[in-house]
């Protein structure tokens, strides 16, 4: 069965640290993973991965994939309290149609 | 540009009702999803479509009915809604010529009595 597994499910952090969040995966036939970004409504989309070892940044947000390792992370600098959000990771797979979602990282940044 | 948009935002319900949830999309996108999202268990998929007049189910489709008579409409139905069906429902589509993101919908808050 394809799983997706999300850790640590919930992390504090003061504003300024530094925050790693991790993805791993088992699925079968891998095509890609995406980070998306939950506040209070509508997931927003980070980032799509395909490629391993080739790093994708958005400001203080990079993410990486390991495709040997079935892992990718998320990292963010210089945290801000609008950083405060569950970051879902999903996974897609060759001949699907099916996004496979994790249970999420609900990261709370205080002042 | 209105995206996805979802109907109602809230709602409740008695045991045994029935409801329909409408998720519109202006994008012309060919796949439409519904996930539900419950505490500590992510976005789990209820059914989808891959086009007009076809659907399919997803992990969790038991006590749902879905519909796509409309490219742009994607209806989740529940006949007899039960307190293990409250949960927050979303919406979301994407092209199919695009493997990327999904486009998601602002989310339907559904309480059981």
């Amino acid at each position: 069965e394809d799983k997706v597994v999300q850790s640590p499910l919930s992390l504090v952090v003061h504003e300024g640290d530094t925050v790693t969040l991790n993805c791993s995966y088992e699925v079968t036939n891998f095509r890609s993973l995406l980070w998306y970004k939950q506040e209070k409504k509508a997931p927003t989309f980070l980032f799509m991965l395909t490629s391993s070892g080739i790093e994708k940044k958005s400001g203080r947000l990079s993410s990486i994939l390991d495709k040997k390792e079935l892992f990718s992370i998320l990292n963010i600098t210089a945290t801000q309290t609008g950083d405060s959000a569950i970051y879902l990771c999903a996974v897609t797979t060759s001949g699907t149609y099916k996004y496979i979602f994790g249970t999420g990282t609900r990261l709370k940044v205080l002042a | 540009n209105a995206g996805v948009t979802q109907t109602p935002k809230f709602r409740v319900l008695k045991t045994g009702q029935s409801m329909t949830l409408l998720c519109a999309q202006d994008m012309n996108h060919e796949y439409m999803y519904w996930y539900r999202q419950d505490p500590g268990m992510g976005l789990r998929l209820i059914h989808y479509s891959v086009g007009e007049g076809t659907t399919a189910k997803g992990e969790v489709p038991d006590g749902y009915n879905v519909s796509r008579l409309k490219k742009q409409n994607f209806l989740l139905g529940l006949e007899s809604a039960a307190p293990s069906q409250t949960s927050v429902y979303f919406c979301a589509s994407r092209p199919r010529t695009a493997t990327g993101e999904l486009f998601f919908g602002e989310g339907s808050r559904l309480t059981v009595l």
